[in-house]
């Protein structure tokens, strides 16, 4: 199965931060990277597919990047309800896995 | 708008099947474009795939999950379905449906659909 480790676990950051999460995938995945929000008691919602695509109704402030085993999710302005846990997820190839999650706090 | 509802007992005894439905609403079931899927979270392990299945009832299965699980769908009810057999208490977790969107060949893709979860405990 292919890995996919997330950094850090957990981050403290004010309203209009500037935020960075990153995602290693344990083997190349090509651009098939895909990143979650997920807020408490709460399904996931997509944000970004295929590394850099930003899903229908997401706002512009999240963008990602990366291809290979590197991957990266910007919040470019951190908003009161961007305030969550964030996943990556590769669709590269079965079994499909999740990392671990970033907890995203008030600072 | 699609919506996906997850429907199931929310208590399963050990060594029992756990059964789930998925009913899709605002969409067909039907479309090539699409597989649905099964995922679960619990605080030990996160979020974890644990089986797709195309319309015309071709599946993907999590192998480390395989041997246990069987998934099903019905598309003149517009409902797909999770059997996972022999449960222990390592299998209480909140179930997901979603609807999984494949690229480029049908075993990649991402989930951009999720119905609300639906908590399953296995306890005697």
């Amino acid at each position: 199965d292919i890995q996919m480790t997330q950094s850090p676990s957990s981050l403290s950051a004010s309203v209009g931060d500037r935020v960075t999460i990153t995602c290693r995938a344990s083997q190349s995945i090509s651009n098939y990277l895909n990143w979650y929000q997920q807020k408490p008691g709460k399904a996931p919602t997509l944000l970004i597919y295929a590394a850099s695509s930003l899903q229908s109704g997401v706002p512009s402030r999240f963008s990602g990047s990366g291809s290979g085993t590197d991957f990266t999710l910007t919040i470019s302005s951190l908003q009161p309800e961007d305030f969550a846990t964030y996943y990556c997820q590769h669709g590269f190839s079965t079994p499909y896995t999740f990392g671990q999650g970033t907890k995203l706090e008030v600072k | 708008q699609l919506q996906l509802q997850e429907s199931g007992p929310g208590l399963v005894k050990p060594s029992e099947t756990l059964s789930l439905t998925c009913t899709v609403s605002g969409g067909s079931i039907s479309s090539s474009s699409y597989y649905w899927g099964c995922i679960r979270q619990s605080p030990g392990k996160g979020l974890e795939w644990i089986a797709s299945i195309f319309y015309n009832g071709s599946p993907q299965y999590n192998p480390s999950l395989k041997s246990r699980v069987t998934m099903s769908v019905d598309t003149s009810k517009n409902q797909f379905s999770l059997e996972l057999k022999s449960v222990t208490a390592a299998d209480t977790a909140v179930y997901y449906c979603a609807r999984h969107r494949w690229q480029v060949i049908r075993t990649r893709g991402y989930f951009d659909y999720w119905g609300q979860g639906t908590l399953v405990t296995v306890s005697s």
